[in-house]
């Protein structure tokens, strides 16, 4: 089945804990996302990656990491959390020849305490 | 700079009635629309997008949305609304020249049926 796949869906973790997000789909796109969503402010863009070798910052990347090493994975590090990152994530992608067509994952419910 | 405004974060119809879930933007170029859909605990799902083509968009489940460039909008709409529909809906915009495929996402409506 074609999925992008989030590992944990549920995390709660205390302030300055280092905590990595995963993110891997199957359908050999080029392009990758992550979002965050809170409410009254929908989704807003933290990084997104190009292709292997190639991410940028999105609209809120402030205390946030990614790395793409490989097509399939887009990891999302946090090397401090703080209470401000509590949130849910969603990952997502698509091909670019088709780039109007993300396939989302079933986001993470990360808690910073 | 580009925006999405859904106005009304919340909405009520009865089973059967029309679903109307409005959705207006600002963009300096044509923009790319998308309708997603995000049932509970789930990810998002795209539900139809515009894309310079016909300006009535036709998705999945039965929804449609017309983009009409003199008013700026792109509402979502369902002549029958079903339990099923119960979810959250949000609108986007994208600008297809700028390269980096990035959405703008509105706030979202939450759609609730009441039977």
């Amino acid at each position: 089945e074609a999925q992008v796949t989030q590992n944990p869906r549920y995390l709660i973790t205390v302030t300055g804990k280092k905590l990595t997000v995963t993110c891997s789909q199957n359908m050999n796109h080029e392009y990758m996302s992550w979002y965050r969503q809170d409410p009254g402010l929908g989704l807003r863009q933290i990084y997104y990656s190009m292709n292997v070798e190639v991410t940028d910052k999105g609209d809120v990347p402030e205390g946030y990491k990614v790395s793409r090493k490989e097509k399939r994975n887009f990891p999302l590090i946090l090397e401090s959390p703080s209470p401000n990152q509590t949130s849910l994530y969603f990952c997502a992608s698509s091909f670019v020849r088709d780039r109007w067509g993300y396939t989302f994952g079933s986001g993470t419910r990360l808690t910073v305490v | 700079a580009q925006s999405v405004t859904q106005l009304g974060s919340h909405v009520s119809v009865s089973e059967g009635a029309l679903v109307l879930l409005r959705c207006n933007y600002s963009s300096s170029v044509p923009p790319y629309l998308f309708w997603y859909v995000q049932y509970p605990n789930q990810g998002l799902q795209l539900l139809l997008k515009y894309t310079s083509a016909a300006t009535l968009v036709k998705g999945i489940n039965g929804f449609e949305a017309e983009f009409k460039k003199s008013e700026t909008s792109f509402h979502l709409t369902k002549p029958s609304a079903h339990m099923s529909d119960a979810a959250e809906y949000f609108c986007a915009v994208s600008d297809p020249t700028s390269g980096t495929y990035k959405y703008i996402f509105g706030t979202g409506t939450r759609l609730k049926v009441l039977a």
